[in-house]
């Protein structure tokens, strides 16, 4: 039974570019959230998906956009990138209205 | 924002002693949870404590919570090298919505 996975594993990328991440859920799940992880810092949560929707969200700006598809896998998206940027993203599954979420390995991003 | 302060920051201890990280929270919440990670990578789940509990044992794990004080502890006995990990609690208001981390504190255990 595979866990949450997430690709790439690492990324770098220019300033004002666009990215975009990708989180498989473990089997069985179907809702995702996306953290972001800055050095030294603990998660800060960006948004949660269900049934394809954007259900919650953080204090993160438009910049930051998601997706989630029939299969419950799930994008982030970062248009304009900054330095600022640059971070572990995580994604995390879980059962929708259970309590226990799962987390992926995370995506480096490094802006430069 | 962050709704949590751990203390300490960094702990650093010989194996068999025993390690107790605090986390305090800000506002009511439904769940309390302790998360360990190893290098700057992924988190994994280590126990989860409802509001309405106590106290919860996982193997070398004890969690406390005090409701009253908004501060939960834990408390890893005989520690291990393998234990040397960044912990991190995270509260959840709403039963699997977001979680809301605090900073973490970060052990070091020396064999």
């Amino acid at each position: 039974d595979a866990g949450v996975t997430q690709s790439p594993t690492h990324l770098i990328k220019t300033r004002g570019q666009q990215v975009t991440l990708r989180c498989s859920p473990k089997s069985g799940h179907d809702t995702v959230s996306w953290y972001q992880q800055a050095l030294g810092q603990g998660p800060q949560f960006i948004f949660q998906y269900y049934e394809e929707e954007e259900r919650q969200r953080g204090n993160f700006p438009d910049r930051f956009s998601g997706h989630q598809f029939p299969n419950y896998s799930s994008e982030l998206n970062v248009n304009a990138l900054l330095l600022g940027d640059s971070a572990l993203y995580l994604c995390a599954s879980s059962l929708n209205g259970k309590e226990e979420q799962y987390f992926g390995p995370g995506t480096r991003l490094t802006v430069t | 924002s962050q709704q949590g302060e751990e203390d300490p920051q960094a702990l650093s201890i010989q194996e068999g002693e025993n390690a107790t990280m605090n986390c305090s929270y800000k506002t009511s919440i439904n769940n309390l949870q302790w998360y360990r990670q190893n290098s700057g990578r992924g988190l994994v789940h280590l126990i989860l404590i409802r509001s309405n509990e106590r106290e919860k044992h996982s193997g070398r794990l004890r969690v406390t919570l005090d409701t009253s004080k908004k501060s939960s502890s834990l408390l890893i006995t005989a520690s291990r090298a393998a234990d040397t990990a960044s912990y991190f609690c995270a509260t959840e208001y709403n039963q699997g919505g977001k979680l809301i981390f605090g900073q973490g504190t970060e052990l070091s255990v020396k064999p």
